[in-house]
Parts: C-alpha cells; sequence; structure tokens
C-alpha cells in the first residue's frame, strides 16, 4: 500500500502563532492531497483539496487565509495555520491518492497531527 | 453535492456475532463507496471498498453490498471479535479520479469478549 507520513504528530502552541503540518507521500506521487480536519468523536470534514502546481480548492466555510495550504511538489503538500486560536485546536489529517494506480480513487491517511493552542 | 448518512452512531455487539453498519448516499452519480476503520488517535484505515460496476464485495470477514438503486450501501462484520472495536466510518466519491470523499458521521462499534 502506499504510504503517507505526517510531521509533526503533535504540536501545542500558544495562542497568536503559526504553525505548519507537513503531508507527504512516502513512496508514490501525489499530484492531488486532502487535507481534513477532525474534532474529537466528529467525522472527518474536508478543508481543502491541494493540487500541485496550482491554487488550492477551499470547501465552503474555510478561510483560504488562515489555514494556507502549498503543494509545491508532487510529495510535499503544507498546512499552515495561521495567527492560530484556541479554536482552531483539532486534529489535521491528509490523505492521497495514487495517480498511477489502477484505481485512482483510493486515498491513504497520514497519521494526522494533533494541534492544540493554548 | 454529495450527502452521506450513515447508522447506527454506536453499535455494541458480543464477540463472534456479526455487525452491520449502513450507509445511505443522495448523488446518483456517485460510484466509490469506501470504508475505513479509524481507532482512537489514529488515521483512518482502507478496510474495503465497493466500485458502482459491482453488488457485492467480500474480504474475510468482511463484505460490503451495495444497492444502487436505492443508494445504500452496507459493511458486515462477521464473527466479530474485541479487535474489531473502532470507529468505522463510510465515504462516497461523486466521480472517477481524485475526488473528494464525502464521509458518514461515524459508527462506534464495540465488540464485548
Amino acid at each position: 500500500g502506499a504510504v503517507v507520513s505526517q510531521h509533526p504528530s503533535r504540536v501545542i502552541c500558544k495562542s497568536g502563532t503559526s504553525v505548519k503540518i507537513e503531508c507527504r507521500s512516502l513512496d508514490f506521487q501525489a499530484t492531488t492531497m486532502f487535507w481534513y480536519r477532525q474534532f474529537p468523536k466528529k467525522s472527518l470534514m474536508l478543508m481543502a483539496t491541494s493540487n500541485e502546481g496550482s491554487k488550492a480548492t477551499y470547501e465552503q466555510g474555510v478561510e483560504k487565509d488562515k489555514f494556507l495550504i502549498n503543494h509545491a511538489s508532487l510529495t510535499l503538500s503544507t498546512l499552515t495555520v495561521t495567527s492560530a486560536h484556541p479554536e482552531d485546536s483539532s486534529f489535521y489529517i491528509c490523505s492521497a491518492g495514487r495517480p498511477a494506480a489502477r484505481y485512482q480513487e483510493t486515498q491513504y491517511f497520514g497519521p494526522g497531527t494533533r494541534l492544540l493552542v493554548l | 453535492g454529495e450527502n452521506v448518512e450513515q447508522h447506527p452512531s454506536t453499535l455494541s455487539v458480543q464477540e463472534g456475532d456479526s455487525a452491520v453498519i449502513k450507509c445511505t448516499y443522495s448523488d446518483s452519480a456517485s460510484n466509490y463507496f469506501p470504508w475505513y476503520k479509524q481507532e482512537l488517535g489514529k488515521r483512518p484505515q482502507l478496510i474495503i471498498d465497493i466500485r458502482s460496476n459491482v453488488g457485492e464485495k467480500k474480504d474475510q470477514r468482511i463484505a460490503v453490498t451495495l444497492n444502487k438503486t436505492a443508494k445504500h450501501f452496507s459493511l458486515h462484520i462477521t464473527e466479530t471479535q474485541p479487535e474489531d472495536s473502532a470507529v468505522y466510518f463510510c465515504a462516497a466519491i461523486g466521480d472517477t479520479g481524485f475526488q473528494k470523499l464525502v464521509f458518514g458521521t461515524g459508527t462506534r462499534l464495540l465488540v464485548s469478549p
């Protein structure tokens, strides 16, 4: 199967600071990656679709200036939470599919990043 | 857009029993339906998926059925074991290629020894 990594696994920061989360596809190239947010005991909520070499597509209600996404290479997408506040505390998960695979729809998830903003 | 509903929200069974989780979707164009298992604090793991050209798929103790006419699909786990305890999410995707997944609300399965 495909391997997707995320870094850091958890981060604690002060209110007002920015936090960058990295999502990497380790053994395949991913032209598209997805960023999700998950609150405790809730489902995964898609935040944005990250496209290599172009601007991300954000879901309705997600502030693009708040959650900056950069997909500079075929194996790396980053999510930066700018001026973080306690309400941004959550579990952030990325996923990627394999464009060269027979079934491109299959998505593989990273291990997630738990963000706590104090 | 696509909307996926999932039931039940919690399911408790005894070890060895079967468990069934059901999902409905709204977009008749959806053609890919994966199921993910998520343990506490971990990433969702794909356990089985089905495409719209088949009605049923089985992998050992796990099976998924799809009724396109009724727009619903179900996960069946037989001979449940305590390690099956987790949250299960169904999802649907509208088009082939890299389109976004829409997730159900999740089912917390508890298998008691």
